[in-house]
């Protein structure tokens, strides 16, 4: 089975510095891997996925990720944190049983940027 | 706008109440999916549907009642709830998987729907 870990509940960045947001994954085959942001009160919002190719990802507000296929990860970056960066932010695995359907996400990781 | 949309967005409800949760897609999308979001608890996936067939019931009480008329509507129909059942629900829906097919789309979600019983 599929499993996503996201080894910190907390991360705190000042604005301006990079900020990392780490994810590990356990998958029987090829990682289909995802980041989402929550804002308070609201949905999930898709920010970038991994399916193949080049090992790091562009995604949306200017946030990337980097897959490392032997440390098993796909940790979350930006290159200069904003205040409104400030989310809850959940990495997740598309599960390959099922045909793809099922999607396992992480325990999610709270961003705090402080002015 | 994600193109998922979800009414009501906040619920009160007794114990004895039946109410019903609203999800509606206008993404061409063929699969439909419910999630459960409690405080200090990861996602919960609780029911997908495939081109409006049930393929996963993540062992959900029987007091969740879900209901898939067309590709583009979802709803989760509730009664007899607990307090414990309080939660943010999240509808979201992706392209589907025809048979024999792997889907590496990703999720689109609505704003959710807060729930609280009383």
């Amino acid at each position: 089975a599929q499993s996503v870990a996201q080894p910190e509940d907390q991360v705190n960045v000042a604005e301006g510095n990079p900020l990392t947001v780490k994810c590990t994954y356990s998958v029987s085959g090829n990682p289909y891997l995802f980041w989402y942001v929550q804002y308070p009160n609201r949905g999930l919002q898709f920010l970038l996925k991994y399916i193949t190719g080049d090992n790091l990802v562009k995604g949306s507000y200017g946030f990337e990720a980097e897959f490392n296929k032997s440390q098993t990860s796909f940790h979350l970056k930006k290159p200069s944190a904003l205040v409104s960066d400030s989310a809850l932010y959940f990495c997740a695995v598309r599960d390959i049983d099922n045909y793809g359907q099922n999607f396992v996400f992480g325990p999610g990781t709270r961003l705090s940027v402080l002015p | 706008e994600t193109g998922v949309t979800q009414t009501p967005r906040h619920l009160v409800m007794g114990m004895t109440n039946k109410k019903s949760l609203k999800c509606e897609q206008h993404l061409g999308h063929n699969a439909m999916y419910w999630y459960k979001q409690s405080a200090k608890k990861p996602l919960e996936l609780m029911f997908v549907y495939n081109f409006k067939e049930q393929t996963e019931n993540n062992s959900v009480p029987s007091r969740f009642s879900p209901e898939c008329p067309n590709s583009s509507h979802l709803f989760l129909h509730l009664h007899t709830l607990q307090p414990e059942d309080s939660a943010l629900y999240l509808c979201a829906s992706s392209q589907g998987s025809a048979s024999g097919s792997l889907n590496t789309g990703e999720l689109f979600f609505g704003e959710g729907s807060r729930l609280t019983v009383l």
